[in-house]
């Protein structure tokens, strides 16, 4: 199975400071790799996914921005940071088949002061 | 926007008892997933439904589909106060991007002794 890595596990950041998240993913190759955000109390927003390096696709406008240099890595990254951006950042991959689970990472708890 | 809703949003059983959570979508899909969250930690897979599946078994969980009301259900039995988590419910639908989960708001359970 998938193991991914996520670091830091905690952050907090001042109010316009820069961020960046990485996610790293054992066990596969070529996965599809997305950023989710997650509220207290919440459900999970699908903020970025990639179906291969380069490529990256955004669901909803916002102050971050998602690469992936290499296969298995996926950086979430902003250059300023805002107030809003604070939540529970999770990591995720799997496999090309429509029918694969996806495996999450521990995630990283980022809050803006 | 969030394509599967939960309900209850919380549910407090004792254990021994069973627990039931509810799920509704909108569009069509290609599988159903629920997801376990402890608080604070990433989200591990339970169990995956396909949509032409009507019910899954694994161990002491049961998922039920049904695609003409968009709905499921996940039951557990026989609970156990280690049950106690989140549990969210997950649209699996194949864009021209890639495949993309769409999480519900989730059920709190609480399992009490």
């Amino acid at each position: 199975s998938q193991t991914i890595h996520q670091w830091p596990a905690t952050l907090v950041q001042p109010v316009g400071s820069p961020l960046s998240l990485e996610c790293t993913v054992e066990g596969t190759s070529n996965p599809n790799l997305y950023w989710y955000r997650q509220a207290a109390g919440r459900g999970l927003q699908l903020l970025f996914y990639s179906v291969g390096i380069g490529q990256i696709s955004s669901e909803v406008p916002q102050n971050l921005s998602a690469s992936r240099p290499q296969d298995r890595q996926f950086i979430l990254s902003s250059k300023k940071l805002l107030l809003s951006d604070s939540g529970f950042y999770l990591c995720a991959s799997r496999g090309e088949s429509s029918y694969n689970e996806q495996f999450f990472g521990p995630g990283t708890r980022l809050t803006v002061l | 926007s969030q394509q599967g809703e939960e309900d209850p949003q919380a549910l407090s059983i004792q254990e021994g008892e069973n627990a039931t959570m509810n799920c509704s979508y909108k569009t069509s899909i290609n599988n159903l997933q629920w997801y376990r969250q402890n608080s604070g930690r990433g989200l591990v897979h339970l169990i995956l439904i396909r949509s032409n599946e009507r019910e899954k078994h694994s161990g002491r969980l049961r998922v039920t589909l049904d695609t003409s009301k968009k709905s499921s259900s996940l039951l557990i039995t026989a609970s156990r106060a280690a049950d106690t988590a989140s549990y969210f419910c997950a649209t699996d639908l194949f864009t021209g991007g890639g495949n993309k989960l769409t999480f519900g708001t989730g059920t709190q359970l609480k399992v009490e002794l």
